[in-house]
């Protein structure tokens, strides 16, 4: 079975600093694709950021970037520059036919 | 922009009653999906449909059915709800999963 794993529940940084949240998988696919969705109090779940399995190049969109690994089945998401905005629930997930996503991690930004 | 409509934000329903929460995407996507999201469990994937009177069930189907009549529309029914059905529903649409999902912004559902 696919699984996504998110280990730390809650996680909190103070504003302009740097914080990394943890996602582990495991699939026995090789190709594949990852993503961390950014879900506000709107409940609105929006994409942040989209990692190829094929591309050993990390992902960027401006403040966020990943660390993928795919021999670890590692994909940590490094928020830097911390603002009030991103305080939200952050999922990881995976996808080959249908996205399964991880339990979410609750980010707290303090000022 | 992609845009899924779900059309109620918050849903009171009784034990027993019939329940129909309705989406409808606008950018001529070809899947659709339904998930429900709890504390602690993340998201889970109900039903899923690749084509228009076409449906497959995901993880926890149990408790819940779906109609896809047209393209546009995916409805999730549930035939009997039961307290351990509230829950916040989400819909979502791909043309390719490659892409990721667009979400809609949510139902939260009370059986009472």
């Amino acid at each position: 079975a696919q699984t996504v794993t998110q280990s730390q529940p809650e996680m909190s940084v103070q504003e302009a600093e740097t914080v990394t949240l943890s996602c582990t998988y495991d699939t026995s696919e090789s190709d594949y694709y990852l993503f961390w969705y950014k879900q506000p109090p709107s409940r609105q779940m929006i994409l942040v950021i989209r990692q190829e399995a094929y591309k050993q190049q990390n992902a960027t969109e401006n403040r966020f970037s990943v660390n993928f690994q795919k021999a670890a089945k590692s994909f940590s998401l490094k928020i830097s520059d911390s603002q009030l905005g991103d305080a939200a629930m952050y999922f990881c997930a995976f996808n080959t036919d249908k996205l399964i996503f991880g339990t979410g991690t609750r980010l707290q930004v303090f000022p | 922009d992609v845009k899924v409509t779900q059309s109620s934000r918050y849903l009171v329903k009784r034990t027993g009653e019939k329940v129909f929460l309705e989406c409808v995407q606008d950018m001529d996507h070809e899947n659709m999906f339904w998930y429900r999201q709890d504390p602690g469990l993340g998201l889970r994937l109900i039903y899923f449909s690749y084509d228009v009177k076409m449906k497959e069930k995901g993880d926890i189907p149990e408790g819940y059915s779906v109609s896809r009549e047209k393209k546009e529309r995916f409805s999730l029914i549930l035939e009997s709800a039961s307290t351990n059905q509230t829950s916040m529903y989400l819909c979502a649409s791909s043309m390719f999963g490659s892409e990721g999902y667009t979400f809609g912004s949510g139902t939260r559902l009370t059986v009472v």
